[in-house]
């Protein structure tokens, strides 16, 4: 059962255009959310993150919104350049679970020049 | 600032072996969590130890097992090896310990060990 889903196994966008990752959970005790990106070879490296509470946290180019409601949260990258070209993954935790984070599948994304 | 170090990075084994990994976390963190990745299943949580503590286990058979030692260096170990359990493992160290530090306190990951089991 996938408490964290990423529908979108690949996405591809030209550079300079909006890229939009999605990511829906089940659990409503998830706190906390987190994106982390992955080049190949490399361990994934944290991006920006959420708090229950907000609907949006914007850092430079990246900003995440949270829906609650709909248990629906999405990263928008701004403007979109080819070294964002990773796997970017989707994460989510409970305030009483520590480090313990659930992770979606993961959306590769490509951006052309 | 050295980050989290990993050893050894790739290795094979067989079915029915054992295998031992290791991971640093870096100077000062002292949570230290244990993730597999595989093509099918993403990143899926293993443990989690806290100054020596496990403070989460994830869904996993009791064929993985960890520990923390005082200096917060980790291992894991994965006892009588089936081809299923390929994969990246990756560790993750934090300073703080998790829940709302989570937003400011993220989880810093190594580049992994990857598994191949024949």
């Amino acid at each position: 059962d996938q408490q964290v889903k990423q529908n979108s196994p690949s996405l591809s966008v030209q550079e300079g255009r909006i890229s939009i990752l999605n990511c829906d959970y089940t659990n409503s005790m998830f706190d906390y959310f987190l994106w982390y990106k992955k080049y190949p070879a490399e361990g994934p490296t944290f991006l920006i993150s959420i708090s229950s509470i907000k609907d949006k946290n914007e850092d430079g180019r990246f900003t995440v919104f949270l829906n609650k409601s709909a248990k629906h949260l999405s990263l928008h990258i701004v403007p979109s350049q080819p070294g964002d070209s990773a796997v970017y993954f989707c994460a989510a935790s409970a305030d009483n679970a520590g480090n313990m984070l659930t992770f979606g599948g993961g959306t590769r994304l490509m951006v052309k020049p | 600032k050295a980050g989290v170090t990993q050893t050894p990075r790739y290795l094979i084994k067989t079915r029915g072996q054992q295998v031992t990994l290791s991971c640093s976390p870096i100077s000062g963190h002292r949570s230290v969590s244990w993730y597999q990745q595989t093509p099918g299943q993403g990143l899926q949580f293993l443990f989690e130890y806290f100054s020596e503590t496990q403070r989460n286990k994830g869904n996993f058979p009791g064929r993985f097992s960890g520990r923390q030692f005082s200096n917060s260096r980790s291992e894991m170990n994965v006892s009588t090896l089936e081809l299923g359990d390929s994969a990246l493992y990756l560790c993750a160290s934090s300073i703080l310990a998790g829940g709302p530090d989570l937003i400011t306190g993220e989880l810093f990951f190594g580049e992994g060990s990857r598994l191949t089991v024949l």
